[in-house]
């Protein structure tokens, strides 16, 4: 299966801050990756489609201008949480699709935001 | 409703039992089902797919799907304690190609393997 990476895997923030979590497909060229967000003892829920090139998609109740996405290439995906506050503080997952369709997970990064 | 059920257990079973994980939907334009095991704090990790209804067994697991009842399971053989983690059955309406589908997730089922 695919390889993805996920830097950082753990971070805690101020409250008002911001912060970037990368998601690097390692093996194989991605025009598409996804975001998810994980709450404890929940499923994963996607936020948005992030596309190579182009803006990402986002999900019904996602802001776009909280959740920055950027897939500035065909390997790399960035989630900026902007303005961070607690509620935000969750499991951030990207996961990348190959040709079959198949989901590929990082594996992932805790956010706590104080 | 949810498209998507799964029972969130807790399940627990000895050493050695025969797993039963099931999720149940209500759409029926889903064509891609797969199994996905996460350990704590960990990234989801795929453990089997399937596009059509029937059986696939790889080693001590096996992925069964009903389209007509909407209904799709995986049974784990000899279980054992290194099974203990939470299942998550998902699904997508896309079966390849390169319109990448966006995956509906169950809520999870958390299994402990006790020794």
């Amino acid at each position: 299966g695919a390889v993805v990476s996920q830097h950082p895997s753990w971070v805690i923030c101020k409250s008002g801050t911001s912060v970037k979590i990368e998601c690097r497909s390692l093996d194989f060229q991605a025009t598409t990756m996804f975001w998810y967000r994980q709450f404890p003892k929940q499923s994963l829920m996607l936020m948005a489609t992030s596309n190579e090139g182009s803006k990402a998609t986002y999900e019904q109740g996602v802001e776009k201008d909280k959740f920055l996405i950027n897939h500035a290439s065909l390997t790399l995906s960035t989630l900026t949480v902007t303005s961070a506050h607690p509620e935000d503080s969750s499991f951030y997952i990207c996961s990348v699709p190959d040709r079959t369709d198949t989901q590929y997970f990082g594996p992932g990064t805790r956010l706590t935001v104080l | 409703q949810k498209e998507v059920e799964q029972d969130p257990g807790p399940l627990s079973v000895p050493e050695g039992a025969i797993v039963s994980l099931n999720c149940t939907y209500s759409n029926s334009a889903f064509q891609y089902f797969m199994w996905y095991r996460q350990y704590s704090r960990k990234g989801p990790e795929l453990l089997m797919y399937t596009y059509s209804s029937g059986n696939k067994e790889d080693g001590r697991f096996t992925a069964q799907v009903d389209k007509s009842s909407k209904y799709i399971s995986l049974f784990i053989r000899d279980s054992q304690p290194s099974d203990s983690a939470t299942y998550l059955c998902a699904m997508s309406l896309y079966a390849g190609g390169t319109s990448y589908g966006k995956l509906t997730f169950g809520q999870g089922t958390i299994l402990t393997v006790h020794p």
